[in-house]
């Protein structure tokens, strides 16, 4: 099965900053991934589909970068309501796999 | 409106079984392949099993293989998960989504506790 290893577990940061995560694959997965961001008691949302397409509707201070194994999902300029966990899921392989997702708090 | 509607949680004794259903609307149901999804309190997410569009294919994680059974009816839009022999560790909430992930439901929580 594919390991996905997201980092950090957990941020920090101010309204205004940049803010990155990144996910590392066990193997290539082309592009096959996704990034979600999930609110408590709420399904996680899709923002970026295919590692850098943002999804329909989604802000676009979200965006995401990388293939193969290494990806990485940028908030530009981080807002209040990006408060949340994020996570990222590839789905390369007929058994889907998430990374063990960011919390993201604000400073 | 486009959507997923999970239904079936509930709370069940170690050991007993449960049938999950999501109901599809909005688009052609018959045309994806769809997963259950699983996150247990306070944890992260967790795939549960996959059903190709035409039922072909089904995938199983290694924590729920032997136990629950994936299955569809394209002419009910409808996507069912058969669990049985529960555990506590499968205490979650499930949730149903659509092929790579666009779409998911709200998902149901099933607590497995004596």
């Amino acid at each position: 099965d594919i390991q996905m290893t997201q980092s950090p577990s957990s941020l920090s940061a101010s309204v205004g900053d940049r803010v990155t995560i990144t996910c590392q694959a066990s193997q290539d997965i082309s592009n096959y991934l996704n990034w979600y961001q999930q609110k408590p008691g709420k399904a996680p949302k899709l923002l970026i589909y295919d590692a850098s397409n943002l999804e329909t509707g989604v802000p676009s201070r979200f965006s995401g970068s990388g293939s193969g194994t290494d990806f990485t999902f940028t908030i530009s300029s981080l807002q209040p309501e990006d408060i949340a966990t994020y996570y990222c899921q590839q789905y390369d392989n007929p058994s889907i796999t998430f990374g063990q997702g960011t919390r993201l708090e604000i400073k | 409106e486009v959507q997923l509607v999970e239904s079936g949680g509930g709370l069940v004794k170690p050991g007993g079984s449960l049938r999950l259903s999501c109901a599809a609307s909005g688009f052609t149901f018959s045309s994806y392949s769809m997963n259950w999804v699983r996150q247990a309190p306070g944890k992260g997410l967790e795939w549960v099993s996959s059903i190709s569009s035409s039922s072909s294919y089904i995938y199983y994680a290694d924590s729920v293989k032997g136990r629950f059974t994936i299955s569809r009816d394209n002419a009910k839009n409808s996507l069912y998960l058969q669990m049985n022999s529960l555990r506590a560790e499968d205490t979650a909430v499930y949730y149903c989504a659509r092929d790579t992930g666009g779409l998911w439901g709200q998902g149901t929580l099933v607590t497995v506790s004596s």
